[in-house]
């Protein structure tokens, strides 16, 4: 899997946007670009993946790029609940049987 | 809705013990997949299952046997426990491999003295 590479550490203020963003340079044509969170103590929880075109979902919305070199997860809300370790993965698609997580960056909500 | 259910939650083992964590999981996922969490490392890959009667090693499985005799059970065992398996396994499924959502389990935290 391609590498990708994520700020080590983000604060943002209860209630407000946080933009996480992923560079991702040496994405090939096929490769998928997911998002977890892993939460204290617990195991990773999907949070959303796409391609190409942006994507939204109940959780969160993933801005990627036209030349699809970085991608930003966007929290349009931060909760107290959203304080975790955010992994961006690239994922090769159909056959694809292994994600490579990285340290991924941890976000500290502010009440 | 169960989810993914891991056993243990907590062991201490000793060095050369061995044991059995077990993962079941009742969304009838045909992917099933164990990984381990280090200190300031990410998760990494230990062996998968992409269905009953089929497993493949993924980046660390040495020290680690898994057999799939049904859709529901992925249990994996450590035959020789070495004081470097200290750590946390997670088990994992889907229903496409990698592609889809994974669900992961709690968690299981093994210590090796």
């Amino acid at each position: 899997d391609a590498k990708t590479t994520q700020p080590n550490s983000m604060e943002s203020n209860e209630e407000e946007p946080v933009h996480l963003p992923c560079n991702h340079s040496t994405i090939s044509g096929t490769d998928y670009i997911h998002w977890y969170r892993q939460l204290p103590s617990q195991g990773p929880e999907y949070v959303i993946h796409g391609l190409t075109s942006n994507v939204n979902n109940r959780m969160a919305s993933l801005a990627i790029a036209e030349d699809r070199k970085s991608s930003t997860l966007i929290l349009h809300r931060a909760t107290l609940r959203d304080a975790a370790v955010y992994y961006c993965i690239l994922n090769e698609g159909a056959g694809s049987y292994q994600l490579t997580f990285g340290k991924g960056t941890k976000l500290s909500v502010i009440p | 809705n169960a989810g993914v259910t891991q056993t243990p939650k907590f062991q201490v083992l000793k060095t050369g013990q061995s044991m059995t964590l077990q993962c079941a999981q009742d969304m009838n996922h045909e992917y099933m997949s164990w990984y381990r969490q280090d200190p300031g490392m990410g998760l990494r890959l230990i062996h998968y299952s992409v269905g009953a009667g089929i497993t493949d090693q993924g980046e660390v499985p040495n020290g680690y046997n898994v057999s799939r005799s049904t859709t529901e059970d992925f249990p994996l065992r450590l035959l020789s426990a070495a004081p470097s398996q200290t750590s946390v396994y997670f088990c994992a499924s889907s229903v496409a491999g990698a592609t889809g959502e994974l669900f992961f389990g709690e968690g299981s935290r093994l210590t090796v003295l």
